[in-house]
């Protein structure tokens, strides 16, 4: 059975420095990987997909990874800023259903001024 | 406005009251999904569908029913709602099971007393 695993639960850092944000999975036959953003209050919205295919994706500041042999995936922020403080989670969508999505309990990112 | 609709956003009830959450997409989505979130467990699926009038269990259906009776509806039922079942829940759609990328209702706090 999937396992998704994100390391730290939550992170403080300085506005403007970079970051990455950790994502572990335990088996590497997945079929796709998807970071979202939850900020307090409301629903998650995807930031990134990257196919089991490819081996990164990148919106603006935002660049995640994927090493399936390793069963790990990082999002990477550049520049951080106080408005990017939310949490972050990674979904694994599995291979062996791909009506199931394993999500991670997620990185609480507090983004300092 | 792109969206999908929960509705109510908070609702506490008492044990066996019967009570029902609205799900509704604008979107023309064939896969709709309910998720429930609690503390250090992420996300787990209960119950998805991949079209009008097909559903199936996710992760963790005890307790919960659901229909799909339109394509834009997916409203989950708790026929005796239990103190167990307080949480916070997500609808969500995307557009088939080709396109991935999960769009995420504002959620649902429930408290069962």
């Amino acid at each position: 059975k999937q396992e998704v695993t994100q390391i730290p639960a939550a992170l403080s850092v300085p506005e403007g420095e970079n970051l990455v944000l950790n994502c572990s999975f335990t088996d590497s036959a997945i079929y796709n990987l998807q970071w979202f953003r939850q900020d307090p209050g409301k629903g998650l919205t995807s930031l990134l997909l990257i196919q089991s295919s490819q081996r990164e994706q990148t919106s603006g500041r935002l660049n995640a990874s994927l090493d399936k042999s390793s069963g790990r995936s990082t999002l990477y922020i550049a520049a951080s800023q106080p408005g990017d403080s939310a949490t972050y989670l990674c979904a694994v969508k599995t291979q062996e259903n791909n009506n199931d999505m394993r999500f991670g309990a997620g990185t609480r990112l507090t983004v300092k001024p | 406005e792109a969206q999908v609709t929960q509705n109510p956003r908070y609702l506490i009830t008492v044990t066996g009251k019967k009570l029902t959450v609205t799900c509704s997409q604008n979107m023309n989505h064939e896969y709709m999904s309910w998720y429930r979130q609690d503390p250090g467990l992420g996300l787990r699926q209960i119950y998805y569908s991949m079209n009008v009038e097909v559903t199936d269990k996710g992760d963790v259906p005890e307790g919960y029913k659901v229909s799909r009776k339109e394509k834009r509806n997916f409203p989950l039922i708790l026929e005796s709602p239990s103190p167990n079942q307080t949480s916070l829940y997500f609808c969500a759609s995307s557009l088939n099971r080709a396109n991935e990328k999960l769009f995420f209702g504002s959620g649902t706090q429930l408290s069962v007393l």
